[in-house]
């Protein structure tokens, strides 16, 4: 079975722009989870989706937003891009009603 | 509030001796806790879980954790690691309202 896939695997942009970044889940699994990571934060938690609801948001801003589509992928998307968004961006899925994530290997994005 | 605390950033330990990475929790009831490891470049793979029963959980890769309530602690441990255990290791309890709270995470260094 294949696991979680995440593209783009790398991403430049500039401030201000904006970008979105996608997430596969494994094949059955439908929650969502995304997660931004950097060395200061460590893991933070963004948002959760299931059944193309969100059902759990962290503490960003509204600049970050997300969706989850019918067939269980997922896009997250940032706007107004700061050079403090620059990070590893984490995708997990699991399935309905476990609470085990399974990773996909992430979105590095720079913001220059 | 929920937290998870990791107290040590670096450990470093020679290849073929014994590991234990520390994990302390804060948690209102019985909780789901987890380790996870993330080579470079990569997302996290789960290494094992606690939900209940048995405290001492054995996960892949030779590794296991035992849950100790009394000190609130989940610390994971391997009898002797090798090069290949070089990566960052996260503890993670959870879940509340859906989330899963990461530790800030150990790094782990061999020595040949």
């Amino acid at each position: 079975k294949a696991g979680v896939t995440q593209t783009p695997r790398y991403l430049i942009k500039t401030r201000g722009q904006q970008v979105t970044l996608s997430c596969s889940p494994i094949s059955g699994h439908r929650s969502v989870s995304w997660y931004q990571q950097t060395p200061g934060q460590g893991l933070q938690f963004l948002f959760e989706y299931f059944s193309e609801t969100q059902r759990n948001k962290g503490n960003f801003p509204g600049r970050f937003s997300g969706r989850q589509f019918s067939n269980s992928r997922s896009e997250m998307n940032v706007s107004t891009l700061e050079l403090g968004d620059s990070a590893l961006y984490l995708c997990a899925s699991s399935l309905a009603g476990t609470v085990e994530q399974y990773f996909g290997p992430g979105t590095r994005l720079t913001v220059t | 509030a929920q937290s998870v605390t990791q107290p040590d950033i670096h450990i470093t330990v020679s290849e073929g001796a014994s590991l234990e990475l520390r994990c302390n929790y804060s948690y209102g009831a019985t909780p789901y806790l987890f380790w996870y490891v993330q080579s470079p470049g990569q997302g996290l793979q789960l290494l094992l879980k606690y939900f209940s029963g048995d405290t001492l959980v054995q996960g892949i890769k030779g590794f296991e954790a035992e849950f100790k309530r009394s000190q609130s602690s989940f610390n994971l441990r391997k009898p002797s690691v090798h090069w290949s255990d070089a990566a960052e290791y996260f503890c993670a309890v959870g879940p509340r309202d859906d989330k899963i709270i990461f530790g800030k995470g150990t790094r782990l260094h061999i020595l040949p």
